[in-house]
């Protein structure tokens, strides 16, 4: 079935920690890949997205993604995560076969940083 | 820039009253905006997809007659919820598209029905 899966509901890292949010997509064509921010009272931000050409995509707030054709993954990462980085992380994706209309969102990684 | 807003920011309704919810996008025009629905914990579900002056598409499973969506202009869509009831409790999320980029995001409504 097609899906996009964030295997880790809930993530704890100490501030100054590397971070890495998982997320695998089942799609039989490469869809276009996002990640998105949401922040208590603030709408979803997006953080990075790929449509094609290098695999390793910088975004805002010092996030990247590597997109890994062979493992159908999106993961996303931070070397350093500072505590305004707590919030929930969603991976999204737009099938191909659809056009570019509908986001389909994992289920969130809810991340925690402690001090 | 890029800017889309919601009001109001969280409304208690009566079980059995209609309540509506807008979406504006305030520094660009929209041709396209999304409604979707976000359970406590959850992911984004997306409700239904309208385009400035056309019906809205809907998901399968969403009720139409239930939710009713306007995209009257392209910086206004609206949401109704009409005959609500407590299992409409829920946090509703709009975005705005124009062409082929982004969507951008409202900080969402969240609706307590009572």
């Amino acid at each position: 079935a097609q899906s996009v899966t964030q295997p880790d509901i809930h993530i704890t890292v100490s501030e100054g920690a590397s971070l890495e949010l998982r997320c695998n997509y089942s799609y039989g064509a490469t869809p276009y890949l996002f990640w998105y921010v949401q922040s208590p009272g603030q709408g979803l931000q997006l953080l990075l997205k790929y449509f094609s050409g290098d695999t390793l995509v910088q975004g805002i707030k010092g996030f990247e993604a590597e997109f890994k054709r062979s493992q159908s993954s999106f993961n996303l990462r931070k070397p350093s995560v500072h505590w305004s980085d707590a919030a929930e992380y969603f991976c999204a994706v737009v099938p191909i076969s659809g056009g570019y209309n509908k986001l389909i969102f994992g289920a969130g990684t809810r991340l925690a940083v402690h001090p | 820039g890029a800017v889309v807003s919601q009001h109001p920011s969280w409304v208690i309704c009566k079980s059995g009253t209609s309540v509506k919810i807008e979406c504006r996008s305030l520094d660009f025009q929209a041709t396209t905006m999304f409604w979707y629905r976000q359970f406590p914990k959850q992911s984004l579900m997306l409700m239904a997809t309208s385009n400035e002056g056309s019906k809205a598409t809907y998901e399968q499973g969403v009720e139409k007659d239930k939710f009713l969506i306007n995209h009257a202009s392209l910086t206004l869509s609206t949401l109704t919820v009409t005959s609500a009831h407590p299992e409409d409790s829920s946090f509703y999320i709009c975005s705005a598209r124009t062409g082929s980029e982004e969507q951008y995001f409202g900080p969402g409504t969240r609706l307590t029905v009572t």
